[in-house]
Protein backbone atom coordinates (compact mmCIF):
# COMPACT_ATOMS: atom_id res chain seq x y z
CA UNK A 1 0.00 0.00 0.00
CA UNK A 2 1.12 3.29 -1.16
CA UNK A 3 -0.33 4.93 1.82
CA UNK A 4 0.44 9.01 1.59
CA UNK A 5 3.12 10.07 -0.95
CA UNK A 6 4.65 13.31 -1.09
CA UNK A 7 6.74 14.69 -3.67
CA UNK A 8 9.64 16.30 -4.10
CA UNK A 9 11.43 14.91 -0.43
CA UNK A 10 14.08 17.80 -0.64
CA UNK A 11 14.08 21.11 -2.65
CA UNK A 12 15.47 24.18 -2.21
CA UNK A 13 14.33 27.62 -3.50
CA UNK A 14 15.15 31.19 -3.98
CA UNK A 15 13.68 33.70 -2.20
CA UNK A 16 10.47 35.20 -4.12
CA UNK A 17 9.88 31.82 -6.18
CA UNK A 18 7.12 29.88 -6.43
CA UNK A 19 6.47 25.76 -5.94
CA UNK A 20 3.87 23.16 -5.44
CA UNK A 21 4.53 20.31 -2.77
CA UNK A 22 2.19 17.55 -4.33
CA UNK A 23 0.43 15.17 -1.99
CA UNK A 24 -1.65 12.07 -2.93
CA UNK A 25 -3.31 9.41 -0.87
CA UNK A 26 -4.79 5.87 -2.17
CA UNK A 27 -7.20 5.26 0.96
CA UNK A 28 -10.06 7.58 -0.05
CA UNK A 29 -9.94 9.63 2.87
CA UNK A 30 -11.95 12.28 2.88
CA UNK A 31 -10.03 14.41 5.13
CA UNK A 32 -6.29 15.81 3.88
CA UNK A 33 -4.34 18.50 5.84
CA UNK A 34 -0.94 20.14 5.21
CA UNK A 35 1.47 20.82 8.49
CA UNK A 36 5.00 22.36 8.91
CA UNK A 37 7.89 21.47 11.60
CA UNK A 38 10.38 23.72 12.50
CA UNK A 39 13.45 22.58 14.09
CA UNK A 40 13.09 21.12 17.22
CA UNK A 41 9.13 22.37 17.45
CA UNK A 42 5.76 20.84 17.12
CA UNK A 43 3.61 20.07 14.19
CA UNK A 44 1.27 23.48 13.22
CA UNK A 45 -1.71 22.91 10.42
CA UNK A 46 -1.52 25.31 7.15
CA UNK A 47 -4.69 24.16 5.56
CA UNK A 48 -6.84 21.29 5.57
CA UNK A 49 -9.93 19.45 3.57
CA UNK A 50 -13.02 17.84 4.47
CA UNK A 51 -13.46 16.63 0.97
CA UNK A 52 -13.03 17.48 -3.16
CA UNK A 53 -13.77 20.81 -3.12
CA UNK A 54 -13.40 21.89 0.15
CA UNK A 55 -10.54 23.62 1.69
CA UNK A 56 -9.65 25.93 5.16
CA UNK A 57 -6.82 27.53 6.84
CA UNK A 58 -5.19 25.93 9.48
CA UNK A 59 -2.97 27.77 11.94
CA UNK A 60 -0.43 29.38 9.64
CA UNK A 61 -1.89 29.89 6.48
CA UNK A 62 -0.28 32.45 4.93
CA UNK A 63 2.16 32.68 1.85
CA UNK A 64 -0.02 29.40 1.20
CA UNK A 65 -2.58 27.81 -1.28
CA UNK A 66 -4.69 24.65 -1.65
CA UNK A 67 -6.83 23.33 -3.80
CA UNK A 68 -8.90 20.18 -3.63
CA UNK A 69 -9.92 19.05 -6.77
CA UNK A 70 -10.04 14.99 -6.67
CA UNK A 71 -10.14 12.95 -3.62
CA UNK A 72 -6.88 11.68 -3.69
CA UNK A 73 -4.59 15.01 -4.06
CA UNK A 74 -4.17 17.73 -2.19
CA UNK A 75 -1.40 19.81 -3.57
CA UNK A 76 0.10 22.79 -1.11
CA UNK A 77 1.32 25.95 -3.20
CA UNK A 78 4.02 28.26 -1.94
CA UNK A 79 3.23 31.81 -4.04
CA UNK A 80 6.82 33.61 -3.45
CA UNK A 81 8.93 31.56 -1.28
CA UNK A 82 10.38 33.21 1.70
CA UNK A 83 13.47 32.02 4.33
CA UNK A 84 10.86 31.90 7.45
CA UNK A 85 9.07 29.06 4.84
CA UNK A 86 12.07 27.07 5.30
CA UNK A 87 10.56 23.76 6.65
CA UNK A 88 9.65 20.45 6.61
CA UNK A 89 6.44 19.89 5.57
CA UNK A 90 3.70 16.80 6.10
CA UNK A 91 1.09 15.84 4.62
CA UNK A 92 -1.61 13.67 6.52
CA UNK A 93 -4.83 12.12 5.81
CA UNK A 94 -7.57 10.39 7.72
CA UNK A 95 -11.02 8.75 7.25
CA UNK A 96 -13.49 10.42 8.83
CA UNK A 97 -15.72 7.71 9.94
CA UNK A 98 -13.14 5.37 11.44
CA UNK A 99 -11.80 7.38 14.16
CA UNK A 100 -8.56 9.75 14.47
CA UNK A 101 -6.07 7.33 12.80
CA UNK A 102 -3.87 10.14 11.01
CA UNK A 103 -1.98 8.90 8.34
CA UNK A 104 1.12 11.28 7.73
CA UNK A 105 3.52 11.03 4.56
CA UNK A 106 7.45 10.99 4.82
CA UNK A 107 8.10 14.47 4.86
CA UNK A 108 9.27 16.71 2.08
CA UNK A 109 11.97 19.34 3.22
CA UNK A 110 12.42 22.56 1.53
CA UNK A 111 14.75 25.32 2.52
CA UNK A 112 14.95 28.69 1.04
CA UNK A 113 17.78 30.80 0.55
CA UNK B 1 -11.01 20.97 20.17
CA UNK B 2 -9.85 20.06 23.51
CA UNK B 3 -6.26 21.90 24.37
CA UNK B 4 -3.90 19.49 25.74
CA UNK B 5 -1.28 19.80 28.20
CA UNK B 6 2.49 17.35 28.20
CA UNK B 7 5.55 17.57 29.53
CA UNK B 8 8.26 18.97 27.40
CA UNK B 9 10.32 16.27 27.55
CA UNK B 10 12.00 13.42 29.88
CA UNK B 11 14.64 11.22 30.48
CA UNK B 12 14.47 7.20 31.08
CA UNK B 13 16.71 4.65 31.25
CA UNK B 14 16.59 1.84 29.01
CA UNK B 15 14.39 -1.16 30.66
CA UNK B 16 12.47 0.94 32.42
CA UNK B 17 8.89 1.64 32.47
CA UNK B 18 7.82 5.36 30.95
CA UNK B 19 4.64 6.99 31.51
CA UNK B 20 3.32 10.01 29.90
CA UNK B 21 0.92 12.08 31.27
CA UNK B 22 -1.58 14.30 28.84
CA UNK B 23 -4.14 17.14 30.63
CA UNK B 24 -7.21 17.29 28.88
CA UNK B 25 -9.69 19.24 31.28
CA UNK B 26 -12.28 20.31 28.54
CA UNK B 27 -12.44 16.91 27.05
CA UNK B 28 -16.04 17.10 25.96
CA UNK B 29 -18.21 13.55 25.25
CA UNK B 30 -17.39 12.36 22.00
CA UNK B 31 -14.01 13.25 22.30
CA UNK B 32 -11.57 10.23 22.03
CA UNK B 33 -7.51 10.44 23.02
CA UNK B 34 -5.30 9.11 20.57
CA UNK B 35 -1.21 9.02 20.91
CA UNK B 36 1.51 9.38 18.00
CA UNK B 37 4.92 8.70 18.50
CA UNK B 38 7.95 10.55 15.93
CA UNK B 39 10.81 9.52 15.22
CA UNK B 40 13.58 12.35 13.50
CA UNK B 41 12.89 13.03 10.11
CA UNK B 42 9.50 11.42 10.07
CA UNK B 43 5.71 11.85 10.10
CA UNK B 44 4.10 11.20 13.38
CA UNK B 45 2.88 7.52 13.45
CA UNK B 46 -0.20 6.41 15.36
CA UNK B 47 0.62 4.27 18.71
CA UNK B 48 -2.75 3.71 20.58
CA UNK B 49 -6.48 4.88 21.23
CA UNK B 50 -9.04 5.42 23.68
CA UNK B 51 -11.78 6.39 25.43
CA UNK B 52 -12.21 5.38 28.56
CA UNK B 53 -10.76 3.07 31.63
CA UNK B 54 -7.44 1.09 30.05
CA UNK B 55 -6.77 0.08 26.24
CA UNK B 56 -3.18 -1.90 25.88
CA UNK B 57 -1.78 -2.97 21.99
CA UNK B 58 1.62 -4.70 21.03
CA UNK B 59 3.13 -1.36 21.46
CA UNK B 60 1.91 0.94 24.53
CA UNK B 61 -1.22 1.07 27.28
CA UNK B 62 -3.07 3.85 27.92
CA UNK B 63 -5.06 4.88 30.84
CA UNK B 64 -7.96 6.69 31.27
CA UNK B 65 -9.47 8.02 34.38
CA UNK B 66 -13.05 7.94 34.82
CA UNK B 67 -13.31 11.93 34.73
CA UNK B 68 -11.67 11.74 31.42
CA UNK B 69 -9.83 14.77 32.25
CA UNK B 70 -6.14 13.47 31.71
CA UNK B 71 -4.88 10.71 30.53
CA UNK B 72 -1.63 8.46 30.53
CA UNK B 73 0.36 6.54 28.07
CA UNK B 74 2.43 3.88 29.52
CA UNK B 75 5.72 2.71 27.37
CA UNK B 76 6.70 -0.52 29.04
CA UNK B 77 10.79 -1.79 28.97
CA UNK B 78 12.00 1.01 26.80
CA UNK B 79 14.71 0.63 25.22
CA UNK B 80 17.04 3.26 22.66
CA UNK B 81 14.46 2.96 19.89
CA UNK B 82 11.32 4.76 21.82
CA UNK B 83 13.75 8.08 21.46
CA UNK B 84 10.41 10.02 20.12
CA UNK B 85 8.21 12.62 20.32
CA UNK B 86 5.05 11.54 21.83
CA UNK B 87 2.04 13.59 21.06
CA UNK B 88 -1.50 13.43 22.88
CA UNK B 89 -4.61 14.13 20.49
CA UNK B 90 -7.86 14.55 21.97
CA UNK B 91 -10.36 14.89 18.97
CA UNK B 92 -14.29 13.25 18.36
CA UNK B 93 -13.76 10.18 16.32
CA UNK B 94 -14.47 10.95 12.98
CA UNK B 95 -16.28 14.69 12.02
CA UNK B 96 -14.90 17.38 10.27
CA UNK B 97 -12.84 19.40 12.18
CA UNK B 98 -9.40 20.55 12.16
CA UNK B 99 -6.80 18.41 13.91
CA UNK B 100 -3.54 20.49 15.77
CA UNK B 101 -1.28 19.20 17.31
CA UNK B 102 0.36 20.49 20.80
CA UNK B 103 4.07 20.49 21.29
CA UNK B 104 4.20 17.26 22.05
CA UNK B 105 7.23 15.27 24.88
CA UNK B 106 9.96 14.48 23.92
CA UNK B 107 11.43 11.11 25.09
CA UNK B 108 15.64 10.19 25.74
CA UNK B 109 16.08 6.97 26.58
CA UNK B 110 19.45 6.77 28.46
CA UNK B 111 21.81 3.56 27.65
Amino acid sequence: NAGVTQTPKFQVLKTGQSMTLQCAQDMNHEYMSWYRQDPGMGLRLIHYSVGAGITDQGEVPNGYNVSRSTTEDFPLRLLSAAPSQTSVYFCASKAQQLGNTIYFGEGSWLTVV
Amino acid sequence: LAKTTQPISMDSYEGQEVNITCSHNNIATNDYITWYQQFPSQGPRFIIQGYKTKVTNEVASLFIPADRKSSTLSLPRVSLSDTAVYYCLVAPSGGYQKVTFGTGTKLQVIP
